[in-house]
């Protein structure tokens, strides 16, 4: 199984951009057998499906935060990063990645980073 | 997007229970339906993909039945360690959804 750890700001300002990256070890994340995703989950609050990207570098976001989020892949340091712009209050999370395990029917959520909480405040 | 709701979103049990959760899709997911086990300041852990498969290392108190719209996580015999909070996850269509969770408390 991979391990994935999540990094970045704890603390970001209203309006600004929240910048985390997932570092992939125990395998490639050029590995066809995977794709990855981030998901959030708000204090207290369910979960969140973010977006997610294959190894060809296609990606799907989910359309209620589409036009904010960008995620990527950097192979020369295995690792994948999201990026979620003009951030509110309402985006104070704790960030997670994730491997998909997309040849399964049911596309599960195999491998999780242990999660970094994301505070959006002045 | 596909709406899942579980029931009931808490509950207390005991030690050696059965405890059965519903999830219920808004539309047809085939078999679909991943299950997961969140403990307080943890990730989620993998249970049970395509509605009744078990994931490898859960041990086999754990089933998962259902298809279409109805699904149920069943553990049979409640453990410890199982005190946590229960979340369905649709991997139909996209954007993947999950139920709004089911807190397993201690009775």
């Amino acid at each position: 199984q991979l391990q994935l750890r999540e990094s970045g700001p704890g603390l970001v300002k209203p309006s600004e951009t929240l910048s985390l990256t997932c570092a992939v070890s125990g395998g490639s994340i050029t590995s066809d057998l995977y794709y990855w995703a981030w998901i959030r989950q708000p204090p207290g609050k369910g979960l969140e499906w973010i977006g997610s990207i294959n190894y060809s570098g296609d990606t799907y976001y989910n359309p209620s935060l589409k036009s904010r989020v960008t995620v990527s892949v950097d192979t020369s340091k295995n690792q994948f990063s999201l990026r979620l712009s003009s951030v509110t209050a309402a985006d104070t999370a704790v960030y997670y990645c994730a491997t998909i395990l997309f040849r399964i029917s049911s596309s599960p959520l195999d491998s999780w980073g242990q999660g970094t909480l994301v505070t959006v405040s002045s | 997007d596909i709406q899942m709701t579980q029931s009931p979103s808490s509950l207390s049990a005991s030690v050696g229970d059965r405890v059965t959760i519903t999830c219920r899709a808004s539309e047809s997911i085939s078999s679909h339906l991943n299950w997961y086990q969140q403990k307080p300041e943890k990730a989620p852990k993998l249970l049970i993909y395509a509605a009744s498969s078990l994931q490898g290392g859960v041990p086999p108190r754990f089933t998962g039945s259902g298809f279409g719209t109805d699904f149920t996580l069943t553990i049979s015999s409640l453990q410890p360690e199982d005190f946590a909070t229960y979340y369905c996850q649709q991997g139909n269509s996209a954007p993947r959804t999950f139920g709004q969770g089911t807190k397993v408390e201690i009775k």
